[in-house]
């Protein structure tokens, strides 16, 4: 069964350090996509990135870069000199194929990423 | 380009009754998904709405509906309010069918409370 682990709850860093957060997804689908959502405390999810199953490039956007692996089922986000704005919980998620009619998104459980100044 | 707009933003219900959610989806998109957050159950599918059809409907039962409307503005409606109903309802739309795009867009969702 499709399925995303984000086994880290809380994550707590002190402004300008570097974060990574975990993503870890199972699916029996040879394509498929990955994303990563951002909920800040507003609520409003907000997409930050999407990749699909034949491109494990690395991408680097700013300060966020992301790493896909798929020799270990992962697609890792990471955040390079944090600040107080890039509080907020974090999901990973995965497009499920159903049936062909719909892709629905399997989220993670999040993880929130709390920057102290 | 406004975003996606939900309406109510906050809502108190009693169990038993039963409420009606609006989402207007970004212009020219025409897929609506609807998603209920729980801090216990996460985030999980509902359904999505394309060209005023349910293209396909998540584990929840038939006490949660939904339609769209031809301007591609659809509502969720949850009769016979239980307790856990409680949580964050969040639309998202795209622009086409979630069969052809990947990419959806949030609104600010829907938080409901049965009390």
């Amino acid at each position: 069964a499709q399925k995303v682990t984000q086994a880290q709850t809380e994550i707590s860093v002190v402004e300008k350090e570097d974060v990574t957060l975990d993503c870890v997804y199972e699916t029996r689908d040879t394509t498929y996509y990955l994303f990563w959502y951002k909920q800040p405390p507003s609520g409003e999810l907000v997409f930050l990135i999407r990749r699909n199953s034949f491109d494990e490039q690395n991408e680097i956007s700013g300060r966020y870069s992301w790493n896909f692996q798929k020799s270990t089922s992962s697609f890792n986000f990471t955040i390079t000199a944090s600040q107080v704005v890039d509080s907020a919980v974090y999901f990973c998620a995965l497009s499920e194929a159903m049936g062909g009619a719909t892709n629905k998104l399997i989220f993670g459980t999040g993880t929130l990423l709390a920057v102290q100044p | 380009k406004a975003g996606v707009t939900q309406t109510p933003r906050y809502l108190i219900k009693t169990r038993g009754q039963q409420v009606t959610l609006s989402c207007s989806p970004i212009s020219g998109h025409r897929s609506v998904s609807w998603y209920q957050q729980t801090p216990g159950q996460g985030l999980q599918f509902l359904f999505e709405y394309f060209s005023e059809t349910q293209r396909n409907k998540g584990n929840f039962p038939g006490r949660f509906s939904g339609r769209q409307f031809s301007n591609s503005r659809s509502e969720m409606n949850v009769s016979t309010l239980e307790l856990g109903d409680s949580a964050l309802y969040l639309c998202a739309s795209s622009l086409f069918s979630l069969a052809e795009s990947y990419e959806q867009y949030f609104g600010p969702g829907t938080r409901l409370t049965v009390t």
